[in-house]
């Protein structure tokens, strides 16, 4: 089964406002990572948390993480047109396994 | 910045055809991997590698097989090409475990 599932699977909001997207997963973690995907391309790595952390920041964005709940939030504020792509958390699984989520399509209308 | 490159965005080939996909990376990383990409079934790991010659089976090797002879270099061969490989492949590659890993944009295949 998937470790990482993400919530919602889907999100439209209009420019300028917050977007939320959570992700959950099952076993215990050394660290949790969300990317982005634009349409038709690879991913790109946004941010890395550690089990020992509650949460980070990189510019706009804000990574929380819940390891009691097993849980992890991402938060895009004053979101752009550019924010339009898909993001997936990932999990790592094992010694060197990341483990990925199907993902939240994030759009943005102008 | 780590560049991940993939030989072909799009490729079409044939059922029973050997498929061969290639991907190199520029930053002398150990680990690299080779997903699929499906609607509604997310990334699925296919191979990955952690030295030279050195392979480990992810969660669907079946109908692959990879070969990494040189660091740089991974590449993916579908043994006999059949439609349901028909698919998204993303390779990928990171410096350590557990690392964030750097994508290529990914070889659209379809078998006809």
């Amino acid at each position: 089964s998937q470790q990482g599932e993400e919530d919602p699977q889907a999100l439209s909001i209009q420019e300028g406002e917050n977007a939320t997207m959570n992700c959950s997963y099952k076993t215990s973690i050394n660290n949790l990572q969300w990317y982005r995907q634009n349409s038709g391309r690879g991913l790109v790595h946004l941010i890395l948390i550690r089990s020992n952390e509650r949460e980070k920041h990189s510019g706009r964005l804000r990574v929380t993480l819940d390891t009691s709940k097993k849980s992890s939030s991402l938060l895009i504020t004053a979101s752009r047109a550019a924010d339009t792509a898909s993001y997936f958390c990932a999990t790592v699984q094992g010694a060197q396994k990341l483990v990925f989520g199907q993902g939240t399509r994030l759009t943005i209308n102008p | 910045d780590v560049k991940v490159t993939q030989s072909s965005r799009y490729l079409v080939k044939r059922t029973g055809e050997k498929v061969f996909l290639e991907c190199v990376q520029d930053m002398d990383h150990e680990n690299m991997f080779w997903y699929r990409q499906d609607p509604g079934l997310g990334l699925r790991l296919i191979y990955f590698s952690y030295d030279v010659k050195m392979k480990e089976k992810g969660d669907i090797p079946e109908g692959y097989s990879v070969s990494r002879e040189k660091k740089e270099r991974f590449s993916l061969i579908l043994e006999s090409a059949s439609t349901n490989q028909t698919s998204m492949y993303l390779c990928a590659s990171s410096l350590i475990s557990n690392q964030p890993q750097h994508f290529g944009d990914g070889t659209r295949l379809s078998i006809l």
